[in-house]
């Protein structure tokens, strides 16, 4: 059966830390892991990584994928309090289906 | 700016009622989705449709329905409401093939069933 598991499933750091969020998978016919990032309504996109090994970034954000070992990290330099959201991992095959984590909720204190 | 657009922000049902919730999507996308998001579970597909007239089930499809007239709009039916169909309901839209911005999700709907 297909999965996804998140972690840690919460998390509370404070301004300036710098966070990992890890995502591992077992999934079929993989093709593309996508981060999103949910305040307070829907889902906003972060990251599609395809490829391993390839690193991502938007600011303080960044994200690898790593096809051997299976998972994929998001990482969060300097944290501010408004990076406090729900982090969501998903993943999508050959039928662009996308199905979900259930997600890290980080909280940044000031 | 791409948009996906759900009717309703905020919706309370009763119990046995037919609920219909509406999804709209400017952005021409093949493939449409509904989730609905429960607190420690995650988003959870309900059903998707890659093309007009095309469903498919996901992964809690039961006491629910959809309808794909139009490329652009996308409906969840709730046949007979129950208190356990409580929750948010979130619709996406992506594009068939290599997408490097991934899924467009509307603003939820929060439906509460009395």
């Amino acid at each position: 059966e297909d999965k996804v598991v998140q972690s840690p499933l919460s998390l509370v750091v404070h301004e300036g830390d710098t966070v990992t969020l890890n995502c591992s998978y077992e999934v079929t016919n993989f093709r593309s892991l996508l981060w999103y990032k949910q305040e307070k309504k829907a889902p906003t996109f972060l990251f599609m990584l395809t490829s391993s090994g390839i690193e991502k970034k938007s600011g303080r954000l960044s994200s690898i994928l790593d096809k051997k070992e299976l998972f994929s990290i998001l990482n969060i330099t300097a944290t501010q309090t408004g990076d406090s959201a729900i982090y969501l991992c998903a993943w999508t095959g050959a039928n662009s289906k996308l199905t979900f984590g259930k997600g890290i909720t980080l909280s940044v204190r000031p | 700016d791409v948009k996906v657009t759900q009717s309703s922000r905020y919706l309370v049902k009763r119990t046995g009622e037919k609920v219909f919730l509406e999804c709209v999507q400017d952005m021409d996308h093949e493939n449409m989705f509904w989730y609905r998001q429960d607190p420690g579970l995650g988003l959870r597909l309900i059903y998707f449709s890659y093309d007009v007239k095309m469903k498919e089930k996901g992964d809690i499809p039961e006491g629910y329905s959809v309808s794909r007239e139009k490329k652009e709009r996308f409906s969840l039916i709730l046949e007979s409401a129950s208190t356990n169909q409580t929750s948010m309901y979130l619709c996406a839209s992506s594009r068939t093939g290599n997408n490097d911005y991934g899924y467009t999700f509307g603003s939820g709907t929060r439906l509460t069933i009395v």
